[in-house]
C-alpha cells in the first residue's frame, strides 16, 4: 500500500515558538494532501486541503496565519504553528489523494504528530 | 454541523463474535463511505469503503452495508479478534472532492 510518513512524530516546544511538521508520500506523487487535526477522544477535524503548487484551502474557523501549510512538490507538504500556544496542543495527521487511484475515496494517512506547547 | 455520526462512543465484544460499528450521515451528496482503523497515535488506515450506489461491500472478515433510505450504514466484523481492538472511525467523501468528513469513532474492544 501507499505510505505517507510524518517528521516529527512527537514535538515539544515553548509558547510563542514555531514549529514545522513534515508530511511526505513516499512512494507515489500526491497532487492533494489534506491535514487533520485530533483533539483526545474526538474525531479528525480537517484543518486544510494542501495543493501542490497553489495555496492551501482552509477549512472554516481555522487561521490560516496562525497553520501555514505549504506543498512545494508532489511529495512533500508542510504545516507550520506559528507562535504556538498550549491550546495548540494536539495530534496532527496528515493525508494525502494518490494521483490516478483513490477512485474508492481512499486516502493514505500519515502516522501523525503530537504536539505539545508547554 | 456534524454530517457524519457514531454515535456509540465505545462497544464491547467477546472474542470469536460478531462487531456491529454503526454510522448515520446527513449530507446526501456523500457518493464514497469508508471505515478506518486506528490505534493511540498512529494515523488512521483504511479498511473498506462502499460506493452510494451499493448496499454491500465484503473483504474477509469485514462487511461494509449501506442504508440509503436511512442514511445509515455499519461495519461488522466477524469472527471479531483480539488484534481488531481499536477506535473505528466512519468516514463520507462529498462527490466531486476528495477530502474525508469523519465521524466521531467508536473504540472497539474484543474480550477473550
Amino acid at each position: 500500500g501507499a505510505v505517507v510518513s510524518q517528521h516529527p512524530s512527537w514535538v515539544i516546544c515553548k509558547s510563542g515558538t514555531s514549529v514545522k511538521i513534515e508530511c511526505r508520500s513516499l512512494d507515489f506523487q500526491a497532487t492533494t494532501m489534506f491535514w487533520y487535526r485530533q483533539f483526545p477522544k474526538q474525531s479528525l477535524m480537517l484543518m486544510a486541503t494542501s495543493n501542490e503548487g497553489s495555496k492551501a484551502t482552509y477549512e472554516q474557523g481555522v487561521e490560516k496565519d496562525k497553520f501555514l501549510i505549504n506543498h512545494a512538490s508532489l511529495t512533500l507538504s508542510t504545516l507550520t504553528v506559528t507562535s504556538a500556544h498550549p491550546e495548540d496542543s494536539s495530534f496532527y495527521i496528515c493525508s494525502a489523494s494518490r494521483v490516478g487511484v483513490s477512485v474508492t475515496g481512499e486516502l493514505f494517512f500519515g502516522e501523525g504528530s503530537r504536539l505539545t506547547v508547554l | 454541523d456534524q454530517q457524519v455520526k457514531q454515535n456509540s462512543p465505545s462497544l464491547s465484544v467477546q472474542e470469536g463474535r460478531i462487531s456491529i460499528l454503526n454510522c448515520d450521515y446527513t449530507n446526501s451528496m456523500f457518493d464514497y463511505f469508508l471505515w478506518y482503523k486506528k490505534y493511540p497515535a498512529e494515523g488512521p488506515t483504511f479498511l473498506i469503503s462502499i460506493s452510494s450506489i451499493k448496499d454491500k461491500n465484503e473483504d474477509g472478515r469485514f462487511t461494509v452495508f449501506l442504508n440509503k433510505s436511512a442514511k445509515h450504514l455499519s461495519l461488522h466484523i466477524v469472527p471479531s479478534q483480539p488484534g481488531d481492538s481499536a477506535v473505528y472511525f466512519c468516514a463520507a467523501r462529498i462527490q466531486g472532492a476528495q477530502k474525508l468528513v469523519f465521524g466521531q469513532g467508536t473504540r472497539l474492544t474484543i474480550n477473550p
